[in-house]
């Protein structure tokens, strides 16, 4: 069985600080999304990271994968309140495993202003 | 364009009852998957559907089942309800060897008295 390990489970911030959020496991992902989920909604795909040692970045957000493709971490800079919800990282295994994802627990992150 | 809906929103339900959740997947989407997300936990996997067939499953009991319409729209049942059934229910369509990303729906709560 595969597992992601996600860490930390909750963040509480002030605006205009940095944190990253990490997601680890044992097992190797042909791919690796980041969602982020708001109460009530579905998760909102926010990148997604297919190569080892690969980063992307989407204006204060920053995702790298790693080069064995077992971890990744997501890097939010100079954090603002709009930045709080759920984070949950996703991984794939590819081949017949298209489209079906091992979630992390999550990350709930609280940006206070 | 049009998104993932579910229906119906909120659905409350007694223990040994059985419940239909629908979800119309998103235009030029064939492939449909399942997730249930307990409160406070990241979402997992329940099932697929492509082409209108069960294609991978993830460690539910068989009293979960699901059908894929020639719309690839797609139906989750569950019979026998538990109290442990309760948890928010989500699909996601995605284009099967298209991008891997899937899009969600808003979701379906489902609680079970």
């Amino acid at each position: 069985t595969q597992l992601l390990e996600q860490s930390p489970q909750f963040l509480s911030i002030q605006e205009g600080e940095n944190l990253t959020v990490y997601c680890n496991s044992s097992s190797v992902f042909s791919s690796l999304q980041w969602y982020r989920q708001e109460p009530g909604e579905g998760p909102v795909l926010l990148v997604t990271v297919v190569t080892g040692g690969e980063v992307k970045k989407l204006k204060r957000l920053t995702f790298q994968f790693g080069d064995a493709r077992k971890d990744s971490s997501l890097h939010i800079t100079a954090a603002q309140p709009g930045d709080t919800g759920l984070y949950l990282c996703a991984g794939e295994s590819g081949g017949t495993s298209y489209g079906k994802l091992t979630f992390g627990q999550g990350t709930i992150l609280t940006v206070h202003p | 364009e049009t998104g993932v809906t579910q229906s119906p929103t909120h659905l409350i339900k007694t223990r040994g009852q059985q419940v239909t959740l629908r979800c119309s997947s998103q235009s030029g989407h064939n492939t449909v998957s399942w997730y249930q997300q307990a409160l406070g936990q990241g979402p997992q996997f329940i099932f697929q559907y492509y082409r209108e067939e069960e294609n991978g499953r993830g460690n539910f009991p068989p009293r979960f089942s699901g059908l894929q319409f020639p719309n690839y729209s797609s139906e989750l049942n569950v019979n026998a309800l538990e109290l442990d059934d309760s948890a928010l229910y989500l699909c996601a369509s995605s284009l099967m060897g298209g991008p891997r990303e899937q899009f969600f729906g808003p979701g379906t709560r489902l609680t079970v008295l």
